[in-house]
């Protein structure tokens, strides 16, 4: 079984600062990892995903992770917020064999203050 | 890119009726899809995975007889919510596997039982 723990259930940020979200996964298994984010009362856009190859994966928006093998890690960054970029934001994992099927972290809201 | 549709956007209905919630790949086809239950500020519930052609598979602790699921073609799956009640009240939300690592997510419905 796969599980996903976001490490910060809150993120206050100032805008133009950088950011981090902290994601750690664990699986028996390889997996493919994903992070997510939702606005209110909306769907789950991607931001970025790591299926294989190199571990620094780049996404929309200006957001990047690093997948870390040895650490379980996939902590999402970002060098310099934006007002828009407050929401809410999941971590996902899925594992190789059953692609698509989905365990999400519980979220991370960031809110970027002016 | 692959595009997930879902019908409707946001449904109220009067408790003890059912209600029928689509999710279509508009521009894939899709032999898998995946159906997930998000209550508010809380992540994503994987509910069941539906497969075309044959019966659904549910999550532990999900009632089958209540939300009916229904793959009947490669674009189009279907949850029903049968005989719902206020606690059904949620975000449901649709993704269709693409490929053999990733899933599109739908925009989700919002389901209000009164």
């Amino acid at each position: 079984a796969q599980s996903v723990t976001q490490l910060d259930s809150q993120v206050p940020v100032f805008e133009e600062a950088p950011v981090e979200l902290r994601c750690n996964y664990s699986s028996s298994v390889s997996v493919y990892l994903f992070w997510y984010v939702q606005y209110p009362n909306q769907g789950l856009q991607l931001l970025l995903k790591y299926l294989s190859g190199s571990t620094l994966v780049k996404g929309i928006n200006g957001f990047e992770a690093e997948f870390n093998k040895s650490q379980t890690s996939f902590h999402l960054r970002k060098p310099s917020v934006h007002i828009s970029d407050t929401a809410e934001y999941f971590c996902a994992v899925s594992e190789g064999t059953n692609a698509g099927k989905s365990t999400f972290g519980d979220g991370t809201t960031l809110t970027v203050k002016p | 890119g692959a595009v997930v549709s879902q019908h409707p956007s946001w449904v109220i209905c009067k408790s003890g009726t059912s209600v029928k919630i689509e999710c279509r790949s508009l521009d894939f086809q899709a032999t898998t899809m995946f159906w997930y239950r998000q209550f508010p500020k809380q992540s994503l519930m994987l509910m069941a995975t539906s497969n075309e052609g044959s019966k659904a598979t549910y999550e532990q602790g999900v009632e089958k007889d209540k939300f009916l699921i229904n793959h009947a073609s490669l674009t189009l799956s279907t949850l029903t919510v049968t005989s719902a009640h206020p606690e059904d009240s949620s975000f449901y939300i649709c993704s269709a596997r693409v490929g053999s690592s990733e899933a599109f997510f739908g925009q989700g419905t919002r389901l209000t039982v009164v």
